[in-house]
């Protein structure tokens, strides 16, 4: 039973380098999506999806970039770290729609930008 | 906008205090209050909320929504060191706007 999952747990960049947090789900949920979680700032959502071939931007998207080819893949991709974006990464699922109690997180992503 | 406001933001208390945390909400097209709790990894649900004045109870947590005038609370009775954590509160809102959450209340329990 994996859920969700997401790779890598943590990862140290420079400013300036690019990465792709990956986000894998094997539930067949058609909704997912990635929020960051900085010290006293609760969740915000960066990118959603609501299925293959459809992305929307959240409350904070500047940076970052996301597709989702397949139902059980959603990565988010950094163009150029910032240290501003040193976070804790979420990527999400639920199965019929953006929120509610059937939401499942991952284990986080702790991203370290240099 | 959106907007999801938890207090107090943090909260320090001894074993065995009754806590009550605070989420108020603005949102268009409400559909449902959620309570997370959230350890060292990811949020755990709690509890959904849909309908005024009806409780919800767990143990020892339990929660009320109140759709007038747009609020919730969470009550821990006889906190634990294990109740340590950060509680978020998130709106669920119709179509498919994923949830929105409050900046969270960090509550430590000391023995």
């Amino acid at each position: 039973n994996a859920g969700v999952t997401q790779t890598p747990k943590f990862q140290v960049l420079k400013t300036g380098q690019s990465m792709t947090l990956q986000c894998a789900q094997d539930m067949n949920h058609e909704y997912m999506s990635w929020y960051r979680q900085d010290p006293g700032m609760g969740l915000r959502l960066i990118h959603y999806s609501v299925g293959a071939g459809i992305t929307d931007q959240g409350e904070v998207p500047n940076g970052y970039n996301v597709s989702r080819s397949t139902t059980e893949d959603f990565p988010l991709r950094l163009l150029s770290a910032a240290p501003s974006q040193t976070s804790v990464y979420f990527c999400a699922s639920s199965p019929d729609r953006a929120g509610g109690n059937t939401i499942y997180f991952g284990e986080g992503s702790w991203l370290t930008v240099v | 906008e959106d907007k999801v406001v938890q207090s107090p933001l943090s909260l320090v208390v001894h074993e065995g205090d009754t806590v009550t945390l605070n989420c108020s909400y603005e949102v268009t097209n409400f559909r449902s209050l959620l309570w997370y709790k959230q350890e060292k990894k990811a949020p755990t649900f709690l509890f959904m909320l849909t309908s005024s004045g009806i409780e919800k109870k767990s143990g020892r947590l339990s929660s009320i929504l109140d759709k007038k005038e747009l609020f919730s609370i969470l009550n821990i009775t006889a906190t634990q060191t294990g109740d340590s954590a950060i509680y978020l509160c998130a709106g669920d809102i119709s179509g498919n706007t994923p949830l929105v959450f409050g900046k969270g209340t960090r509550l430590s329990v000391i023995a």
